[in-house]
This record gives C-alpha cells, structure tokens and sequence, in this order.
C-alpha cells in the first residue's frame, strides 16, 4: 500500500470549502486513493475515492493531479460536523476494503 | 439496513485475563476486519476474515486471535492481556463492490 502524509491539522471556517491535501507519491498505477474520516469517538467513516479522475459525491469532491502523486479532498460547505480526522489511504480495491492502512491522518477543525 | 454493531461497547479487565470481543456485520457482508486503535500507533489492521476463514492478518502477537461464524459474525479474543492492550477496538465489514462499514468499536481499558 502506498504510503501517504497529509498535513497534521487544519482549521476551516463554517461554510467555506475545506481543501485537505494529500501526498501519495509513491502509489502504484493500480492503487486507488481512498478517503474516510473519523468523528470523535466513532469509528472512520468512507467519503469517496478515485483512481485517475476526479469523483463527486454527495459528501465530498475528489481531485487527484495528472500525475497521481497528490490530492485534494474537497468538502465544499464546510459545517461544524466535519470537524474530524480525515485518512487518506492508498488502496488496490475499487471498494471491499478488507485491509486498510491508515496513516496519522489530517485533524480538521470548523470554526464557526 | 443496520449497520455494523459491536459489543459490548465497554469493558474494563484486569491483566492476565481474557477478554472476548463481538461483531456483526451489515446483512450480506462477508468479510469482517478488526483494528486496533490507540493514541500512541494510530488505526492498525489486526486481521480480516472472509467466509470462516482468516485471509489477512497485521503485525500483532498470536494473544490476538479471531473467528467468523457461518452467519458471518466475528469474534476477536485477546488473551493474557497486558496494559498497553488498552484500545479502541473496531470491527469493519465489507463486500465487493461496497466501501468498509466501520462499528462504532469496543473500548478496552485493562488495569
């Protein structure tokens, strides 16, 4: 799996888009980027992920650059419930993650 | 559709006992994965199971052992514990096709 380094921790004012950046340089051409999140004293929770082209769902957008060395995960309205631990994970499943390797993950604060 | 439950969501043993932790998938999952999560090393994978039988498995000692039943329930046994077995402990299941499912985890606190 690819080892990845996010930021420590961010701050992000309410209903502004939070951009958590993610580094993933030594991914391998079949490995997805994979984000979940994990709300205080729960357990992580899957936002999206992608292989080459950007995603969006209804939770997040996902930009991941030509080279697949970097991404973006994009929460475009930012509230007081995303503030969480955000992993980013490299991973050679396109869904069915039975075997997760998470890294320290990005701290994310909304500010109100 | 329930989601993934684990029980019980709090327990308190002593060292050198033994502790039983339990998890039921989502109905239709059939691999079930156990991490382990602790302030000092973060999330990390213990092991998964798929139809009965352990197809993954982390960088734990053998005290850390698991099955899944037929109907796809896990269980994971932590045996002999020790101090710094105190962790959250978090239950996934999955299928192709469907991203993990994570419990909302087990809180084990040996004294």
């Amino acid at each position: 799996d690819a080892k990845t380094t996010q930021p420590t921790s961010m701050d992000c004012a309410e209903g502004r888009a939070a951009n958590l950046p993610c580094n993933h340089s030594t991914i391998s051409g079949n490995e997805y980027v994979y984000w979940y999140r994990q709300i205080h004293s729960q357990g992580p929770q899957y936002i999206i992920h992608g292989l080459k082209n950007n995603e969006t769902n209804e939770m997040a957008s996902l930009i991941i650059t030509e080279d697949r060395k970097s991404s973006t995960l994009i929460l475009p309205h930012a509230t007081l419930r995303d503030t969480a631990v955000y992993y980013c994970i490299g991973d050679i499943s396109n869904f069915g993650n039975e075997k997760l390797t998470f890294g320290t993950g990005t701290r994310l604060t909304i500010i109100p | 559709k329930a989601g993934v439950t684990q029980t019980p969501r709090y327990l308190i043993k002593t060292r050198g006992q033994q502790v039983t932790l339990s998890c039921s998938p989502i109905s239709g999952h059939r691999s079930v994965s156990w991490y382990q999560q602790t302030p000092g090393q973060g999330l990390q994978f213990l092991f998964e199971y798929f139809s009965e039988t352990q197809r993954n498995k982390g960088n734990f000692p053998g005290r850390f052992s698991g099955r899944q039943f037929s109907n796809s329930r896990s269980e994971m046994n932590v045996s002999t514990l020790e101090l710094g077995d105190s962790a959250l402990y978090l239950c996934a299941s999955s299928t192709q096709g469907v991203s993990a499912f994570f419990g909302q985890g087990t809180r084990l606190t040996v004294v």
